[in-house]
């Protein structure tokens, strides 16, 4: 089966120290790895897309790399707005184009 | 741009009520999705429409309806409504084909309570 899994479940850092996310998948013949971010009551806001092993991704203090097993989403030198739930997503195996498989998410709490 | 609208925000209903969730995009997009989200089961997705004119089940689909009304609007409706389908309901859209429509733009949800 198909299956995202994201650790940790949650993640508490002080400003400024840098950590980690991690992203694993069991899904075969990866057409790609997206991640996404969510705010306190609003919908998931899109990050990055990465296509192939290898790949890195960056906007401001976020960073998205990928294995052929799992991703992981650096944060250098966190922020309290950097603070949310960051979901991972990839396409199901035969599943139809636009389908995703979401994780659970892992949430950050960047305390100043 | 508005992006993705959803009305409305919050909903409470008894069980067996009916009601559908609206939802609108001024993207231009071909594809749009409606998913729900519950704690510690992530977002799965209920129902999609690739363009419009087509709808197919997600994942959850039982106990829900869709009508993709034209290329903007894609409502839901629960037509009897269970305390099962208490949850967070998003509404998203995407282009349609390659990388591109998994970058997918969220509404800000819709807030469901059945008691």
């Amino acid at each position: 089966e198909d299956q995202v899994t994201q650790s940790p479940e949650a993640l508490r850092l002080q400003e400024g120290e840098s950590s980690s996310l991690n992203c694993s998948y069991t899904v075969s013949g990866l057409r790609g790895l997206f991640w996404y971010r969510q705010d306190p009551g609003k919908g998931p806001e899109f990050l990055f897309t990465l296509y192939s092993a290898g790949e890195e991704k960056e906007k401001e203090r976020l960073k998205a790399t990928l294995t052929k097993k799992e991703s992981f989403l650096h944060i250098t030198a966190p922020k309290p707005e950097d603070s949310a739930t960051y979901l991972c997503a990839v396409p199901p195996l035969g599943g139809a184009t636009n389908k995703l498989i979401f994780g659970t998410g892992t949430l950050l709490a960047v305390q100043p | 741009n508005a992006g993705v609208t959803q009305t409305p925000k919050f909903q409470v209903l008894k069980t067996g009520q009916s009601m559908t969730l609206q939802c609108a995009q001024d993207m231009n997009h071909n594809s749009m999705y409606w998913y729900r989200q519950d704690p510690g089961m992530g977002l799965r997705l209920i129902y999609y429409s690739a363009s419009e004119g087509t709808t197919d089940k997600g994942e959850v689909p039982n106990g829900y309806n869709v009508s993709r009304l034209n290329k903007r609007e894609f409502s839901l409706r629960l037509e009897s409504a269970a305390p099962s389908q208490t949850s967070v309901y998003f509404c998203a859209s995407s282009e349609w084909g390659g990388l591109s429509s998994y970058e997918q733009y969220f509404g800000p949800g819709t807030r469901l309570t059945v008691t």
